[in-house]
């Protein structure tokens, strides 16, 4: 089944502690990003990736980090992280295309830094 | 950059009822999709429509490019329809693939 996997689901850490976030994709996707869920602000978009090596900022890249050393993975680091990064996190991957393509979201994980 | 706006932004519907949700876009767009937010925060693609008119059960999308809005419609609601709709649109001169996204719809279905 083609899919995008998010580890872990739920997390709750506390502050400081550095955490990633995984995310895996089987569909031999170039792109993938990480996008977080804020109340009152939408999905924004943190980091994305055009192929492997090649990252890049989104919106909101701030306190985050990410790469990309095989197609198929793009884990999310926090190196260390703060209350304002709870939130809603979604993985996404898509084939890159000058037309456009179908974007793929992961389960999503649910963090909450204390 | 692009304005995505839908609307309603609240919706109560009673189970069996029909309904029309919006999406309005500012600027050319090569990439639109719909999502189903599901309470336990999933994000469920329905569907992928830069244009033309698409139908999955009872769902169905309408997207009108040139004029520049997209529209979902959900016939004989259920409760597990509940939720919030996201459109998601890809501008035509974004350099990579963001999707930007609408502030969704939220549907609540009464039994």
């Amino acid at each position: 089944e083609a899919q995008v996997t998010q580890n872990p689901r739920y997390l709750i850490t506390v502050t400081g502690k550095k955490l990633t976030v995984t995310c895996s994709q089987n569909m031999n996707h170039e792109y993938m990003s990480w996008y977080r869920q804020d109340p009152g602000l939408g999905l924004r978009q943190i980091y994305y990736s055009m192929n492997v090596e090649v990252t890049d900022k989104g919106d909101v890249p701030e306190g985050y980090k990410v790469s990309r050393k095989e197609k198929r993975n793009f884990p999310l680091i926090l190196e260390s992280p703060s209350p304002n990064q709870t939130s809603l996190y979604f993985c996404a991957s898509s084939l890159l295309g000058r037309g456009g393509t179908e974007a793929f979201f992961g389960q999503g994980t649910r963090l909450t830094v204390v | 950059g692009i304005q995505v706006e839908q609307s309603p932004p609240d919706l109560i519907l009673q189970e069996g009822a029909n309904s029309t949700l919006r999406c309005n876009f500012s600027d050319s767009v090569n990439n639109l999709q719909w999502f189903h937010q599901n309470p336990w925060g999933q994000l469920i693609n329905l569907f992928y429509i830069p244009s033309g008119t698409k139908q999955n059960g009872r769902l169905s999308a309408t997207t009108v490019a040139t004029e520049r809005y997209s529209l979902l419609y959900i016939s004989s609601s259920q409760t597990t329809d509940s939720g919030v709709y996201f459109c998601a649109v890809r501008p035509f001169m974004e350099y990579g693939n963001k999707l930007v996204f609408g502030a969704g719809t939220i549907l609540r279905v009464k039994s």
